[in-house]
Formats: C-alpha cells, sequence, structure tokens
C-alpha cells in the first residue's frame, strides 16, 4: 500500500462546478496534511493545509479532514479554466515532519 | 532571499560525471526537503533535514547520492557516476515546523538535470 494514495485522473469538470479531489494515507500517526497545485513545468505551490478534522475554507478552497478513515479532500467552488493543473496531496509522516506526497490528480476544467 | 533559491536551472551532464546541485532555503526556516520529479511522474522522497536532527536518508536510490546542508542553512545534493536514469527535476522545498507539527513547505523552481 502507497503511503499517499490519489487518483490521477484527469478528472474533466466543466467551468463554474464544484471540483472533488480525493486522498486516502495509511500512517495513522500523520499530522499535518497539504494540498500543493502544480502547473505543468513548474514547481509545487501551497493552496491549502490543515491539521484538524472537519472543514477549512479558503477562498473557493475548502479542505476536508477525516482522520479517523486516513481521509483527505480538497473542493475547488466555481471551477475556472486557471485551476486546471495537477494537485498534489502531501502529508507528514508520522511523529517526523518528512512530508510525503501522492502522485497527483490532473485537473481540467472545460470552458 | 524572499523564497527558496535552486542552482543551476538547468544542468546536462555527460554519464558519468559528477554533479552538485544547490538549494539556499528561505531563511530562518529549520527543515528542507529533496525530492525527485521524473517527467510526468509524482514527487519521490530523496532527503529531510531537521535543524541539528540527523538527516532522513531513506529515500536516496542508492549509494551514488548523498546530500549535506552546512551551517543549518544551504544544502548541496550531489550525484556521483551520473547515469541516464538520473535525469529528473530536482525539487527544493524548506519549512519552519513547530512544536513537531510540520508547518508548511515551499518549493524552489527547482534544476532540470539531464545526463547524455
Amino acid at each position: 500500500q502507497k503511503e499517499v494514495e490519489q487518483n490521477s485522473g484527469p478528472l474533466s469538470v466543466p467551468e463554474g462546478a464544484i471540483a472533488s479531489l480525493n486522498c486516502t494515507y495509511s500512517d495513522r500517526g500523520s499530522q499535518s496534511f497539504f494540498w500543493y497545485r502544480q502547473y505543468s513545468g513548474k514547481s509545487p505551490e501551497l493552496i491549502m493545509s490543515i491539521y484538524s478534522n472537519g472543514d477549512k475554507e479558503d477562498g473557493r478552497f475548502t479542505a476536508q479532514l477525516n482522520k479517523a478513515s486516513q481521509y483527505v479532500s480538497l473542493l475547488i467552488r466555481d471551477s475556472q479554466p486557471s485551476d486546471s493543473a495537477t494537485y498534489l496531496c502531501a502529508v507528514t509522516a508520522g511523529a517526523t515532519n518528512k512530508l510525503i506526497f501522492g502522485t497527483g490528480t490532473l485537473l481540467a476544467v472545460q470552458p | 532571499g524572499a523564497g527558496v533559491s535552486q542552482s543551476p536551472s538547468n544542468k546536462v551532464t555527460e554519464k558519468g560525471k559528477d554533479v552538485e546541485l544547490r538549494c539556499d532555503p528561505i531563511s530562518g526556516h529549520t527543515a528542507l526537503y529533496w525530492y525527485r520529479q521524473s517527467l510526468g511522474q509524482g514527487l519521490e522522497f530523496l532527503i529531510y533535514f531537521q535543524g541539528n536532527s540527523a538527516p532522513d536518508k531513506s529515500g536516496l536510490p542508492s549509494d551514488r547520492f548523498s546530500a549535506e546542508r552546512t551551517g543549518g542553512s544551504v544544502s548541496t545534493l550531489t550525484i556521483q557516476r551520473t547515469q541516464q536514469e538520473d535525469s529528473a527535476v530536482y525539487l527544493c522545498a524548506s519549512s519552519l515546523p513547530l512544536r513537531g507539527v510540520g508547518t508548511e513547505a515551499f518549493f524552489g523552481q527547482g534544476t532540470r538535470l539531464t545526463v547524455v
């Protein structure tokens, strides 16, 4: 089992729709969870962090964490073509801060 | 500097040569990570430095790879006797963990290594 798992996609949504991106992780001791966006040919860019169960909203983005189910998600409301990118889920490994990434989900927002 | 700085941006080297990649983290950040990303793939963890603790080298793919961090700041990743499969983008990130909780990590622009 991979430490951090994501569906590779592509996930295709129409402009204005809600995009839902999901991530599961294997280490129950993980404490910190992050979503990064990576445009083709560019470095990953942090868009959300979440540390406790529940929802965290920032503009059009909402991160959701459920530690009991070892599940993290990212919702993007009112999706725009400029949101088209690969979204990477990252989790700190156990008691350390080693940051482990999933392989990413490619999101395509259709105009 | 304001962000994580990596050099060089691009490096083309001949198979069998050694290369050094440099990372200058955000000032004050105590944690530094190196990752490798092959074309179309995810981020492969290589090594993690945190303050004065022994680095986590569990991701280094072979003994040809090594890294050091001098004075808790600048880090150098060295690849000896490069092979074609080492061709990838090498990414560095830094963060400032607080009380054992990992805070946000920020990436440099990466070094694209091509071994010919």
